[in-house]
């Protein structure tokens, strides 16, 4: 258990409301992910951050922003969602000086209608 | 990025080894294997890592080409709780983590 939780596991919004997700980690490891998985895909990277207010863009970060004030939350918002944006989400973190390994939280399931 | 190639799936017997391939043709010297797995409804799961030599750990081993160029990941005995899928990944030294997934082999155990 790597003390990683997301929140909401679940939500259902409407096209253009603003959503926002969060991944809160329990040990002060510098390095969070948010990834997003689509049916019949792998993960693909949006957003991942190295430290507090230090943030870069993943593979798909259009639509998406990510803020991190605190080492343990970092929270991934969708400023209007789409429907496009229709995901599972995960979280993920490294711990110490090396993100070789990566540990996942359980998903949080986004559904824009 | 240096992309996989990787079967769709592959099936298995209980308690006999799994061989599973994984392509990476364009690796780059500074290149990271990676294999992660996800089980149903849960996130991926770190498997193995390596970069040149062979690797093992309790979970499994890693076999890398001698040109790097193709890898295959071993479970030595599978067991019900391997039905997964299974990610190849390469990462670039240096990249911070940033791990790209493809569409992994969805291993099929059969009692």
């Amino acid at each position: 258990d790597a003390g990683i939780t997301q929140s909401p596991r679940h939500k259902v919004t409407e096209t253009g409301t603003p959503v926002t997700l969060r991944c809160h980690q329990t040990e002060n490891h510098r390095y969070m992910y948010w990834y997003r998985q689509d049916p019949g895909h792998g993960l693909r990277l949006i957003h991942y951050s190295y430290g507090v207010k230090d943030t870069d863009k993943g593979e798909v970060s259009d639509g998406y922003s990510v803020s991190r004030s605190k080492t343990e939350d970092f929270l991934l918002t969708l400023e209007s969602a789409t429907s496009s944006q229709t995901s599972v989400y995960f979280c993920a973190i490294t711990k110490g000086q090396t993100y070789n390994e990566q540990f996942f939280g359980p998903g949080t399931r986004l559904t824009v209608l | 990025d240096a992309k996989t190639t990787q079967p769709n799936s592959m099936e298995s017997n209980e308690e006999e080894p799994v061989h599973l391939p994984c392509n990476h043709s364009t690796i780059s010297g500074t290149d990271y294997i990676h294999w992660y797995r996800q089980l149903p409804s849960q996130g991926p799961e770190y498997v193995i890592h390596g970069l040149t030599s062979n690797v093992n750990n309790r979970m499994a081993s890693l076999a890398i080409a001698e040109d790097r160029k193709s890898s295959t990941l071993i479970l030595h005995r599978a067991t019900l709780r391997d039905a997964a899928v299974y990610y190849c990944i390469l990462e670039r030294g240096g990249s911070q983590g940033n791990l790209i997934f493809g569409k992994g082999t969805k291993l099929s155990v059969k009692p």
